[in-house]
């Protein structure tokens, strides 16, 4: 099973900043890496998909990029409603599918 | 516009049986895969299984294979998620997806959109 890794566990940062957000994968992966945000109380929703693509409606501020084992989300420009758990997810060995543990963002 | 939506919340005792529901909407049900995803009370994601609805192809996570049954009835674009003997370690939000490809001649990769949630609590 392909084990993906996530870091920072918890990132704090101020309306405007850069964030960025890194995904690791135990063995390659491809492109085939997705990112997803879940706010609280709500339901998780596809950000980015195949490491690069953004999803639809979502804001040209968050970008990945990434191939193999190493993936980054970056936000560009941090907005109060981007407070959110960022899940990354894995599909190279059909049907087997594994997420990340999350990274948190904190608005401050 | 796609759309899941899931029954609602349940709260059950130790040992009952449980069958929530996810209904599609807005697109081709039966030739698209929908999966099951599992979060724990405050925990990540958990990948449970999937089901083509056209022919009822299933697969499971090794994690969840034997615990649950996933089905569907494509006459009435509902995809099931089913326990036979609830525990306390159960409680958790359901929720359903589709699986969707990202580009043309790409496999179905991607959980796109997602079911509002179920909320199940197993309790004595």
């Amino acid at each position: 099973e392909i084990v993906l890794t996530q870091s920072p566990a918890t990132l704090s940062l101020s309306p405007g900043e850069r964030a960025t957000l890194s995904c690791r994968a135990s063995q390659s992966v491809g492109i085939y890496l997705g990112w997803y945000q879940q706010k609280p109380g709500q339901a998780p929703r596809l950000l980015i998909y195949d490491a690069s693509n953004r999803a639809t409606g979502i804001p040209a501020r968050f970008s990945g990029r990434g191939s193999g084992t190493d993936f980054t989300l970056t936000i560009s420009s941090l907005e109060p409603e981007d407070c959110a758990v960022y899940y990354c997810q894995q599909r190279s060995n059909w049907p087997g599918i594994t997420f990340g543990p999350g990274t948190k963002v904190d608005i401050k | 516009e796609v759309q899941l939506v899931q029954s609602g919340a349940e709260v059950k005792k130790p040992g009952e049986s449980l069958k929530i529901s996810c209904k599609g909407s807005g697109y081709n049900f039966t030739n698209s895969w929908i999966g099951w995803v599992r979060q724990m009370p405050g925990k990540g994601l958990e990948w449970m299984g999937i089901i083509y609805p056209g022919d009822s192809d299933t697969r499971y996570s090794p994690s969840f294979q034997g615990q649950v049954t996933i089905s569907a009835d494509k006459s009435i674009s509902t995809a099931y998620l089913q326990w036979s003997g609830l525990m306390p370690s159960d409680t958790a939000i359901y929720y359903c997806a589709r699986l969707r490809a990202g580009g043309p001649a790409t496999p179905p990769n991607w959980f796109d959109p997602w079911g509002q949630g179920t909320l199940v609590t197993v309790s004595s």
